[in-house]
């Protein structure tokens, strides 16, 4: 099964700051990468698939960016209301799907 | 406006069985295969099961191999999972999911405790 790891499993950053997450595959798995947002007590949000298509509805700050093995989540500018932890999913053998271990974004 | 409304979760004994249901509205059930996914008490998040649009196909993830059942009827947009012989590390809150791969809509989840 090929694995995805998350760095780092913390972020805490300033409002207005780049804040950049990484995601890492044992091997590679094209672009069929997904990041997900998760708010405290809430379901998982799509907010990219495709490693970097913005689903619908999403702000423009959040991007996707990676193939192969290596992937970026990166919000250009971080506001409060995106305090979350955040996951990526290798679909590569859907339905056998896979989440890295996630990485929680706060504000300092 | 797509709705999943999971429902059925709750107390359970190790070694008892419980029935979750999901019930969906806002978009055609039967365009979607549909999963569940899971989420222990301050963990991650890790794919459970996923079924076909017309049930032909199942899969499991191998932590609930034999143990769990999906199952849907799409005369009444639902989704099922009979959970047999549970563990305490089944332990979660159990989302019901669109699709076998990237996941559109989610529901907002149950809680499964298995617990003496």
């Amino acid at each position: 099964d090929v694995q995805v790891t998350q760095s780092p499993s913390s972020l805490p950053a300033s409002v207005g700051d780049r804040v950049t997450i990484s995601c890492r595959a044992s091997q590679g798995i094209n672009n069929y990468l997904a990041w997900y947002q998760q708010k405290p007590g809430k379901a998982p949000k799509l907010l990219i698939y495709a490693a970097s298509t913005l689903q619908s509805g999403v702000p423009s700050r959040f991007s996707g960016s990676g193939s192969g093995t290596d992937f970026t989540l990166t919000i250009s500018s971080l506001q409060p209301e995106d305090v979350a932890t955040y996951y990526c999913q290798n679909y590569n053998s859907a339905p056998r799907v896979t989440f890295g271990g996630g990485t929680k974004v706060e504000i300092k | 406006e797509v709705q999943l409304v999971e429902s059925g979760g709750g107390l359970v004994q190790p070694g008892g069985s419980l029935r979750l249901s999901c019930t969906a509205s806002g978009f055609t059930f039967t365009d979607y295969a549909m999963s569940w996914v899971r989420q222990a008490p301050g963990k991650g998040l890790e794919w459970v099961s996923t079924i076909s649009v017309r049930s032909d196909s199942t899969y499991y993830a191998d932590s609930v191999k034999g143990r769990l059942t999906i199952s849907r009827d799409n005369s009444k947009n639902t989704l099922f999972l009979q959970m047999n012989t549970l563990r305490a590390e089944d332990t979660a809150v159990y989302y019901c999911a669109t699709g076998p791969s990237v996941i559109d809509y989610w529901g907002q989840g149950t809680l499964v405790t298995v617990s003496s």
